[in-house]
């Protein structure tokens, strides 16, 4: 079993959708957590950090749930400027555990 | 760009040779990681340096590969050797540390071994 792990994509949403990701960690020592954007051929950048109490930025939401070992990030009013892969990731220790992504897609 | 530099963003070469790849971190972060990406996955952790001290390697790290962070600036990845399934993205990031451990990743160096 992988440390992190992602939703099976693609999504295939409309403009305006909401689309929800899951993330699900394995190891419980996991300091903190992220979601990194990546577009096609680009490097990974850095969407959301995610708290405890849960964190909310412009259309994104992050939650987090410790005892579930789940991390969730959820976007509202879908852009086709959202269309990208997100990466979740876990920080044990000194590295980050990424995901495989899970590939959006945004269509008009 | 005050951002995260790495150079070059790509590099064809063919089996057996070897290849350096170069990582400039944003200034004052004392920590440099690589990683290394495949289609389709994430980013696989290979190293990481605090100041010119390397601190962590994976296992997936094999001896054909070195990292240097000499003066804890730059670093470089070294790939002996290079065999097929090396082709792939690897990609540089650096934290501030100090209990701030945001990763700002730079564009990646892609590999192609022929």
């Amino acid at each position: 079993r992988k440390e992190v792990e992602q939703d099976p994509g693609p999504f295939n949403v409309p403009e305006g959708a909401t689309v929800a990701f899951n993330c699900t960690y394995s190891n419980s020592a996991s300091q903190s957590f992220f979601w990194y954007r990546q577009d096609c051929r680009k490097e990974p950048k850095l969407l959301m950090s995610v708290y405890s109490s849960g964190n909310e930025d412009g259309r994104f939401t992050a939650q987090l749930n410790r005892a579930s070992q789940y991390i969730s990030l959820l976007i509202r009013d879908s852009k086709l400027s959202d269309s990208a892969t997100y990466l979740c990731a876990a920080r044990g220790y000194n590295k980050l555990i990424f995901g495989a992504g899970t590939r959006l897609a945004v269509h008009p | 760009d005050t951002g995260v530099s790495q150079d070059p963003r790509h590099k064809i070469t063919k089996r057996g040779q070897n290849v350096t790849f170069r990582c400039d971190p944003i200034s004052e972060h004392n920590r440099l990681y690589w990683y290394r990406q495949t289609l389709g996955q994430g980013p696989e952790f290979l190293t990481y340096f605090q100041n010119e001290a390397q601190l962590e390697k994976s296992r997936l790290l094999s001896d054909r590969f070195s990292a240097e962070r000499p003066k804890g600036s730059f670093s470089t990845l070294e790939i002996q050797r290079t065999e097929q399934g090396d082709s792939a993205m690897y990609l540089c990031a650096s934290s501030l540390g100090a209990g701030q451990e945001t990763q700002y990743f730079g564009p990646g160096t892609r590999l192609l071994v022929l």
